[in-house]
């Protein structure tokens, strides 16, 4: 059982780029999340979903944009990179939304924008 | 607002123990976790506290007072692999988690 998956492990993008990032669970999970994770500050929420066909925005949703057609996977994508998206992204998952379940980290994705 | 202070960086030294503190400021509340981190890798789940008191689980504790939005991680009998970062995080009222920066513990023989 892998958990979760990210791909790529690292990017480095022009700006201006289109750019997907992929996560993969198979934990069956139903609530999903990525953030971001910025030296000096806290992990930054920018979209969720809590079940297959829903997605919300988290605190830093500007820039980014997601889709859960299935269960597994929650990609998220930057339509037109910029610098200050440079970052390391995380996905993550939890079993059920809307609880105290304990949330589980994909090994993220190391995202330098030129 | 919402928000979470804990230290940017503590040293200690193996076989020791550490307490690390956090204080949170959240819109409602559902729980405090901990997390540790080591250095370009995941975050993975370490506790988590909804009622006061203190939580031991093998060599890490974790406390929570609510009436002083407070908590810290201890650690005890530190070994060179606890070297990583320890992420706080407040679960608010829409069982959103607040991060906190982190705090960056060093261990020194």
């Amino acid at each position: 059982i892998a958990g979760i998956t990210q791909a790529p492990t690292s990017q480095i993008l022009a700006a201006g780029r289109r750019m997907t990032l992929r996560c993969t669970q198979d934990m069956r999970h139903n609530a999903m999340y990525w953030y971001r994770q910025d030296l000096g500050l806290g992990l930054r929420l920018i979209h969720y979903s809590n079940t297959a066909g829903t997605t919300g925005k988290g605190e830093v949703p500007d820039g980014y944009s997601v889709s859960r057609a299935n269960t597994d996977d929650f990609p998220l994508t930057l339509a037109s990179a910029v610098p200050s998206q440079t970052s390391v992204y995380f996905c993550a998952s939890s079993a059920v939304a809307g609880s105290t379940d304990t949330q589980y980290f994909g090994p993220g994705t190391r995202l330098t924008v030129l | 607002g919402q928000n979470i202070d804990q230290p940017t960086e503590m040293t200690a030294t193996e076989g020791a123990i550490v307490q690390i503190n956090c204080t949170y400021q959240t819109s409602g509340f559902n729980g405090l976790f901990w997390y540790q981190q080591h250095a370009g890798e995941a975050p993975t789940f370490l506790s988590y506290n909804v009622l006061d008191g203190l939580e031991e689980k093998g060599r890490f504790s974790s406390f929570l007072s609510r009436s002083k939005g407070y908590s810290y991680l201890l650690l005890k009998e530190l070994q060179m692999k606890d070297s990583a970062s320890y992420l706080c995080a407040s679960m608010d009222s829409n069982y959103q988690l607040i991060w906190g920066a982190g705090t960056k513990l060093i261990i020194k023989p």
